[in-house]
């Protein structure tokens, strides 16, 4: 069974740090991984989706890579801001059973 | 853009009663999914709809049942509703499966069973 994993549970830091957040998974026969922000009391916006042919993705501040031979993702947030301060989650679609499973999020919070 | 619509977004109910909840997608996706999100337990999956005309069970099924009415509309219904049901429900829709599933979730449905 698909297990994904997200470290820290939790993080604070100061307005424009650059700042990474882990995803693992611990069966890489996937076809792809999604990255999701989740604001409180609202549902999931996805960020970016990395299919599992590709190493990375870009979306403006974001950057999130795949390794998925050691079942590694990372989102890097570049000059983080207050108005990034919210949950985000990782999501591995496996190819057994199709399904999607989720991390248990990130919780972050950029302090001005 | 509407995207994923869902209704209602609060809803209390007794032990025992029963109710829908309705998604609607407006991008002409072929999939659809239930999610429940719980402190501590993450996202996990209750039904989901592969293409119009199927439904399979996920990790949760028990106490639900789903229904794809058309294209655009996947329902949840708990029919005997428990304490345990207590969560918000997401539902969210991708283009399909396998390698085509960007996800796109709605907005929630915040049930409390008392």
């Amino acid at each position: 069974k698909q297990e994904v994993t997200q470290i820290p549970a939790a993080l604070s830091v100061p307005e424009g740090e650059n700042l990474v957040l882990n995803c693992s998974f611990t069966d890489s026969a996937i076809y792809n991984l999604q990255w999701f922000r989740q604001d409180p009391g609202k549902g999931l916006t996805s960020l970016l989706l990395i299919q599992s042919s590709q190493r990375e993705q870009t979306s403006g501040r974001l950057n999130a890579s795949l390794d998925k031979s050691s079942g590694r993702s990372t989102l890097y947030i570049a000059a983080s801001q207050p108005g990034d301060s919210a949950t985000y989650l990782c999501a591995v679609r496996g190819r057994a059973g199709n399904m999607l499973t989720f991390g248990g999020g990130t919780r972050l919070m950029v302090k001005p | 853009n509407a995207g994923v619509t869902q209704t209602p977004k609060f809803q209390v109910l007794k032990t025992g009663q029963s109710m829908t909840l309705q998604c609607a997608q407006d991008m002409n996706h072929n999939s659809m999914y239930w999610y429940r999100q719980d402190p501590g337990m993450g996202l996990r999956l209750i039904y989901y709809s592969a293409s119009e005309g199927t439904t399979d069970k996920g990790e949760v099924p028990n106490g639900y049942n789903v229904s794809r009415l058309n294209k655009r509309e996947f329902s949840l219904r708990l029919e005997s509703a428990a304490p345990s049901q207590t969560s918000v429900y997401f539902c969210a829709s991708s283009t399909g499966t396998g390698n085509t599933g960007e996800l796109f979730f709605g907005e929630g449905s915040r049930l409390t069973v008392l």
